[in-house]
């Protein structure tokens, strides 16, 4: 068990194009979260899966975003039409249980 | 909206000595955690604590939740240079949602 994965680890990006990150929880996790991180403050939420199913999403995850984790297992973030405002480190966390989170070591995003 | 507040923002102090930190809300939450996070990289889970008075100890870690489950503190014992790093705590919000709201954190810079 190599920990959550998440690829890539960085990504620098042109205003307007599309980007789409990958994370594979650790396997025996249920739960799968995305989380966004800017400069100097905690991770806020964007969204949730249990299993396959997406049973949460925050406002923050406008029209641009959309997230799929076919078959419960990895999990992909896709951006659409990127603004600078979507530079941040995008996080993901699994977990067996409601709490106690394993996170990857995040998708750090520039935007230019 | 709930908000979970860190204090201090910033600490630095010399090897050896003792620190606490706290995390304050209004809101009540089902389970606190706290996380240490070093720059680059994702969140590593140090404890969650669940019942109100609750505490928990890691080591030269304390953790304590607050009667009411609305704050923590973390208090760090003869503090070590590894022990440098930004310290987040999260709540698990009532209701059945399963997001953690973050704080801030507080960022430890402990000098040999």
């Amino acid at each position: 068990d190599t920990g959550v994965s998440q690829n890539p680890r960085h990504k620098i990006t042109k205003r307007g194009q599309n980007v789409t990150f990958r994370c594979d929880p650790i396997s025996e996790h249920n739960r799968l979260y995305w989380y966004r991180q800017t400069l100097g403050q905690g991770p806020e939420f964007l969204t949730y899966f249990q299993n396959e199913a997406q049973l949460e999403k925050s406002r923050l995850l406008s029209d641009r975003f959309s997230a799929e984790r076919p078959k419960g297992s990895f999990s992909t973030l896709e951006i659409q039409r990127t603004e600078q405002g979507d530079s941040a480190m995008y996080l993901c966390a699994s977990s067996f249980r409601a709490y106690g989170y394993t996170f990857g070591s995040g998708t750090r995003l520039t935007v230019v | 909206t709930q908000l979970l507040e860190q204090s201090p923002q910033f600490l630095s102090i010399q090897e050896g000595e003792n620190l606490t930190v706290y995390c304050n809300s209004s809101s009540v939450f089902s389970s606190l955690q706290w996380y240490r996070q070093e720059p680059g990289e994702g969140p590593v889970l140090l404890v969650t604590v669940v019942t109100g008075g609750e505490v928990k100890k890691l080591k030269r870690l304390t953790f304590q939740f607050g009667d009411a489950r609305k704050d923590s503190s973390l208090h760090i014992t003869a503090a070590q240079p590894g022990d440098t790093g930004l310290y987040l705590c999260a709540g698990e919000t009532q209701g059945g949602s399963e997001k953690l709201v973050f704080g801030k954190g507080t960022k430890l810079t402990v000098n040999p």
